[in-house]
């Protein structure tokens, strides 16, 4: 069964540097999100993403954070210079199409701990 | 902004029970989402409900939308150990060119042998 993929799994950052996630959605979808969570908190919606620009972003989505889609196969969230409440899990999300019963997928996540 | 609350928050029942856990809003939903999610994993879809007073079956988990689709509930009949879990809703709307759901805390279940 087709699935998103994220990496890294895991990855440890000082505070100030710049962390890139990377994921690959599913092949035929054409809308792409990420979301958050922070541990014990909920799941929370930072950006989506069409025809290779943003379409909505959540106050937490600033000036730190950017996405790209830099080829065909990839969707990246950057986050230039990272503080220590940026530690979270951070889930790519895909989705065919947009509309009433729409579905959205998501990756396995990237634990981002930022020390 | 649209909440979505979810009760209980923690649930314990021994195998072979039933149970139903709750997602509330205030708000109007075009459609709802359930999903699973494991410690350290991302949450892997149950069911999509869209219509008000929808009944979705997967195998022994019954899903509903409530009439003013406000509300749902997942109901697990005959729990097994396999079915523990956070249980998270998820809310969405749509319309332009945007697409986000909103998550309730879940309902943290756990099926003793």
């Amino acid at each position: 069964e087709p699935e998103v993929t994220q990496t890294p799994s895991h990855q440890v950052t000082q505070m100030g540097q710049e962390v890139i996630l990377r994921c690959v959605p599913i092949s035929n979808h054409l809308y792409f999100y990420w979301y958050r969570q922070i541990l014990g908190q909920k799941v929370e919606f930072l950006v989506s993403f069409y025809n290779n620009e943003i379409s909505e972003k959540s106050e937490i989505f600033d000036d730190q954070f950017s996405v790209e889609r830099p080829d065909g196969s990839n969707f990246t969230l950057k986050i230039r210079s990272t503080k220590l409440e940026d530690s979270a899990m951070y889930f790519c999300a895909s989705s065919p199409r947009l509309g009433v019963g729409n579905t959205i997928y998501f990756g396995e996540g990237s634990w981002l701990t930022v020390v | 902004t649209q909440l979505l609350e979810q009760s209980p928050q923690f649930l314990s029942i021994q195998e072979g029970e039933n149970l139903t856990v709750y997602c509330n809003s205030s708000s109007v939903f075009s459609s709802l989402q359930w999903y699973r999610q494991e410690p350290g994993e991302g949450p892997v879809l149950l069911v999509t409900v869209v219509t008000g007073g929808e009944v979705k079956k997967l195998k022994r988990l019954t899903f509903q939308f409530g009439d003013a689709r406000k509300d749902s509930s997942l109901h697990i009949t005959a729990a097994q150990p396999g079915d523990t879990g956070l249980y998270l809703c998820a809310g969405a709307r749509s319309g332009g060119s945007n697409y986000k759901l909103t998550f309730g805390k879940g309902t943290l279940l756990t099926v003793n042998p």
